[in-house]
């Protein structure tokens, strides 16, 4: 069973300054996907950025971009610029990319909590 | 604009009642999911379909069932609500044919129990 790790319970940053919050995973599959999702207090869960094991290129999407090391089972999140909207909870999130039913589900991690600071 | 919809937002009810969360979505996924989401804000999968008539439990054991009887319709059922139930539901949905867009999510619904 995979497991998704997210060691940094809450973090806090100043407003435009850059934050990266870590994750790390354990499998043994070589082709899967990983996802950053963002849920802001009392609001929806939505999908920040995704990521394609067999992809060696980092995925980025506007001021967010991700730090993918496959070796090392590491997928941190870059924000950049911080804005205010950006606080919310953050959720690393893996998924096999096998097609057998059972496995297209999301393993999620603990979350972290971000806070933007004015 | 998210297509999943999920209602009530919010439900405060006593012990021992019977309780439907719906949960629909205008996408025509055919894989939808709930999640039980605790105080600590982590998520746990608790059921989950694979399209009509197909329903799986998750990896957190749950008291509630579900049903799906029409692709856009995922309820999850509580029999006879208690306190241990308190948390917030979260529905999504996802695409059939390919994984690499992940879930849409619905709003949530927070479930207390008194």
């Amino acid at each position: 069973a995979q497991t998704v790790t997210q060691s940094q319970p809450e973090m806090s940053v100043q407003e435009a300054e850059t934050v990266t919050l870590s994750c790390t995973y354990d499998t043994s599959e070589n082709n899967y996907y990983l996802f950053w999702y963002k849920q802001p207090p009392s609001r929806q869960m939505i999908l920040v950025i995704r990521q394609e094991a067999y992809k060696q290129q980092n995925a980025t999407e506007n001021r967010f971009s991700v730090n993918f090391q496959k070796a090392a089972k590491s997928f941190s999140l870059k924000i950049s610029d911080s804005q205010l909207g950006d606080t919310a909870m953050y959720f690393c999130a893996f998924m096999s990319a096998l097609s057998n039913f059972g496995n297209e589900k999301l393993t999620f991690g603990t979350g972290t909590r971000l806070t933007i600071i004015p | 604009e998210a297509d999943i919809y999920q209602t009530p937002r919010y439900l405060v009810i006593g012990t021992g009642k019977k309780i439907t969360l719906e949960c629909s979505q205008t996408m025509g996924h055919d894989k939808m999911y709930w999640y039980q989401q605790d105080p600590g804000m982590e998520l746990h999968l608790i059921h989950y379909s694979y399209g009509v008539n197909s329903t799986e439990k998750g990896d957190l054991s749950s008291e509630s069932t579900v049903s799906r009887i029409r692709t856009e319709h995922f309820p999850l059922t509580l029999e006879s609500a208690r306190p241990s139930h308190t948390s917030q539901y979260l529905c999504a949905s996802s695409e059939s044919w390919t994984d690499l867009y992940g879930y849409t999510f619905g709003s949530g619904t927070r479930l207390t129990v008194v």
